[in-house]
């Protein structure tokens, strides 16, 4: 079936640690995305990729680092130097990178830092 | 930028009653979009309704562009509608995307 996953689906953290979130997708999706999720809040853009070796910091990159060697992968690095990590992280793709238009997720991971 | 403002903040209805949620937006947008998240925090895609109606199932979308508004029908409720609705449209030029703060369904049995 063509769909987005993302791994693992929760995770514990020690502060200081770098945990790296996975997300892949079959569907060929050109660009990719990151968004972080707090409990009760709207989603809030990390990252986006429109094409293989190319992102762009969303509103809230700080903490954060990316990379997008493969078309089919986006992976999510937290880094110590984000400040309060514990969150909801959801993936998702959309079809074309040329224009902004339908996305669709991955069921996320929740990040929790002990 | 555009602002997205979403009503009802919460809404608790009877299994089998209709409801109606309305997403308004501040400025023209080229395309909006309705998802449900789930209890379990997935988000699934509803409509992709840049103008004009919509149905699928007991659920159906009308966007009207002109007058800056997108409401969507959910009728003949049933528990499994619980959760949090969203509308969100894109910014101008790139690709983020513009969300409302969510409508919470609460369908009791």
């Amino acid at each position: 079936d063509g769909g987005i996953t993302q791994s693992p689906k929760y995770l514990f953290r020690k502060e200081g640690q770098n945990v790296t979130l996975s997300c892949e997708q079959n569907l060929n999706h050109d660009a990719m995305y990151w968004y972080r999720q707090d409990p009760g809040q709207g989603l809030r853009l990390i990252y986006y990729s429109q094409i293989v070796n190319d992102f762009q910091k969303g509103d809230i990159a700080e903490g954060y680092s990316v990379s997008r060697e493969k078309k089919e992968s986006f992976p999510l690095t937290v880094t110590s130097a984000q400040k309060n990590p514990t969150a909801f992280y959801l993936c998702a793709s959309s079809p074309l990178a040329g224009d902004p238009n339908e996305q669709f997720f991955g069921p996320g991971t929740r990040l929790t830092v002990l | 930028g555009i602002q997205v403002e979403q009503s009802p903040p919460d809404l608790i209805l009877q299994e089998g009653a209709n409801s109606t949620l309305r997403c308004n937006f501040s400025d023209s947008v080229n395309n909006l979009q309705w998802f449900h998240q789930n209890p379990w925090g997935q988000l699934i895609n509803l409509f992709y309704i840049p103008s004009g109606t919509k149905q699928n199932g007991r659920l159906s979308a009308t966007t009207v562009a002109t007058e800056r508004y997108s409401l969507l029908y959910i009728s003949s409720s049933q528990t499994t509608d619980s959760g949090v609705y969203f509308c969100a449209v894109p910014y101008v030029g790139n690709y983020q995307l513009i969300w409302g703060a969510g409508t919470k369904l609460i369908i009791k049995p």
